[in-house]
C-alpha cells in the first residue's frame, strides 16, 4: 500500500533530551513537510523540502531540525531548544492526485515532555 | 500573507440532516488552491476535497460538495445526509501557488452528529 508512516505514534521525552520524529513515505513524491499541531488549533509550517538534500524553514522552524537524505525519508529532530514541544507532530508529502497537487498526511506523532 | 478563518469552534447536527461548514479566506495571489480536511479522534488529516480558483464548477465528492463564492472570498464545506461517523474537526486550507506550496490552516470546526 502507498502512503505515508510515522513513528513513534507517542512519544514521552525529559526536558533537556533531543527525540527524532520519523517519517517515510513510498509514494515517491519529491516534497514533504512538517506541522505542529496544538490543542484546538490547526497547523502550522515547521520545515520543509521539495527534494532531496535540499530543506527550508517554515514559520515555526526554531528549536527544530530536519535532514533529506533519501526522497522517502524526511526525520523531523526537536532540540532541547524548543521551549514548549509539547504537541501533535503531522508530516505530509505532496504530489498529483485524481484532483491535482495535494498534500497527503501521515497518522502523526504525539510528543509529551515530561 | 493568506489567511483561513472559520468561525464556528462547534458545530452539533441531527444524523442525516445536512450541514454546511463556513470557510472565508483572504489572499492577493490571483491562483491558489482551497482545501478541506477531515480530523477524527485519531488525529490523522483526511484529504476531503479541492477547489481551484479558476474551476468554474463547485467540486463535489461524494457527499461532499464545495460552495465556492470566490467574490466573497468563501469556500464552505458542504456534507449532505450526515452520518454518526462524520463527528470530527474539520479544517479549511489555502494553498500558497509559490515558494514552499505550504497549506495555510483555519483553526478548525468540530462537527457533532447527534442520533
Amino acid at each position: 500500500d502507498g502512503g505515508i508512516t510515522q513513528s513513534p505514534k507517542y512519544l514521552f521525552r525529559k526536558e533537556g533530551q533531543n527525540v527524532t520524529l520519523s517519517c517515510e513515505q513510498n509514494l515517491n513524491h519529491d516534497a514533504m513537510y512538517w506541522y505542529r499541531q496544538d490543542p484546538g488549533q490547526g497547523l502550522r509550517l515547521i520545515y520543509y523540502s521539495q527534494i532531496v538534500n535540499d530543506f527550508q524553514k517554515g514559520d515555526i522552524a526554531e528549536g527544530y531540525s530536519v535532514s533529506r537524505e533519501k526522497k522517502e525519508s524526511f526525520p523531523l529532530t526537536v532540540t532541547s531548544a524548543q521551549k514548549n514541544p509539547t504537541a501533535f507532530y503531522l508530516c505530509a508529502s505532496r504530489g498529483w492526485g485524481n484532483v491535482g497537487d495535494t498534500q497527503y498526511f501521515g497518522p502523526g506523532t504525539r510528543l509529551t515532555v515530561l | 500573507a493568506q489567511k483561513i478563518t472559520q468561525t464556528q469552534p462547534g458545530m452539533f447536527v441531527q444524523e442525516k440532516e445536512a450541514v454546511t461548514l463556513d470557510c472565508t479566506y483572504d489572499t492577493s495571489d490571483p491562483s491558489y488552491g482551497l482545501f478541506w480536511y477531515k480530523q477524527p479522534s485519531s488525529g490523522e488529516m483526511i484529504f476531503l476535497i479541492y477547489q481551484g480558483s479558476y474551476d468554474q464548477q463547485n467540486a463535489t465528492e461524494g457527499r461532499y460538495s464545495l460552495n465556492f463564492q470566490k467574490a466573497r472570498k468563501s469556500a464552505n464545506l458542504v456534507i449532505s445526509a450526515s452520518q454518526l461517523g462524520d463527528s470530527a474537526m474539520y479544517f479549511c486550507a489555502m494553498r500558497e501557488i509559490q515558494g514552499a506550496q505550504k497549506l495555510v490552516f483555519g483553526q478548525g470546526t468540530r462537527l457533532t452528529i447527534n442520533p
